[in-house]
């Protein structure tokens, strides 16, 4: 099975701190995605990387930056956490193909006070 | 640009009662793929079906159905018999056939399942 962790499943962050998100997948997948999931608004792309070293904004990048080192690793930034960035974090992965579909992680639920 | 539009924000239903969760898509190409997730209260998103655009035959998978129609643009889920574990949050998707495009999800459509 397809196996996509995340390093926490709920964090408090203080306003204005740096912030890391670690997505981890097992299957030796080329594509990984980072999206962010808010009451209303459904899933929103934030990142995507399509290989080592590579990324890809989404719809709604600012406020955010990744790091994609290895094939397996894909962390999201926070550079300096605001409030309104306040949500569930949900980080995926797939192959490349027309045949694909993605596998979610489980989330990770952050807080900014 | 694509889009997919779920109009059905919740749905609530009494156990053993059949449920149709509507799917529209918007898109200029002429192949695609849909897909259909769920996620339930553990917040872990579930692939259910992937569909592609020249095959507009339904599919049943137990008490699951999906209704393709490429003149509507509408890929709509059927429940049929709901169980409590039916209790999700659904979200329709769309991508491109060529190329590493990522998944344009809808909104999702929250349903309960009452005992």
């Amino acid at each position: 099975d397809v196996k996509v962790t995340q390093s926490s499943r709920y964090l408090v962050k203080r306003t204005g701190e740096k912030v890391f998100l670690e997505c981890v997948q097992d299957m030796d997948h080329e594509n990984m995605f980072w999206y962010r999931q808010d009451p209303g608004l459904g899933l929103r792309l934030i990142y995507f990387s399509y290989d080592v070293k590579m990324k890809e904004k989404g719809d709604i990048p600012e406020g955010y930056s990744v790091s994609r080192e290895k094939k397996e690793r894909f962390s999201l930034i926070l550079e300096s956490a605001s409030t309104n960035q306040t949500s569930m974090y949900l980080c995926a992965s797939s192959t490349t193909g027309t045949l694909y579909e993605q596998y979610f992680g489980p989330g990770t639920r952050l807080t900014v006070t | 640009a694509q889009k997919v539009t779920q109009a059905q924000t919740e749905i609530s239903v009494v156990e053993k009662e059949d449920v149709t969760l509507d799917c529209v898509y918007e898109t200029r190409d002429t192949t695609y793929y849909l897909f259909w997730y769920k996620q339930p209260p553990s917040g872990e998103l579930v692939f259910l079906i992937r569909r592609n655009s020249f095959d507009e035959q339904n599919e049943i998978s137990g008490r699951y159905s999906w209704n393709f129609q490429k003149s509507t643009s509408s890929f709509n889920f059927t429940i049929t018999a709901s169980q409590v574990v039916d209790s999700a949050v659904y979200f329709c998707a769309l991508r491109s056939y060529s190329g590493n495009t990522p998944l344009v999800f809808g909104k999702g459509t929250r349903l309960s399942v009452i005992a």
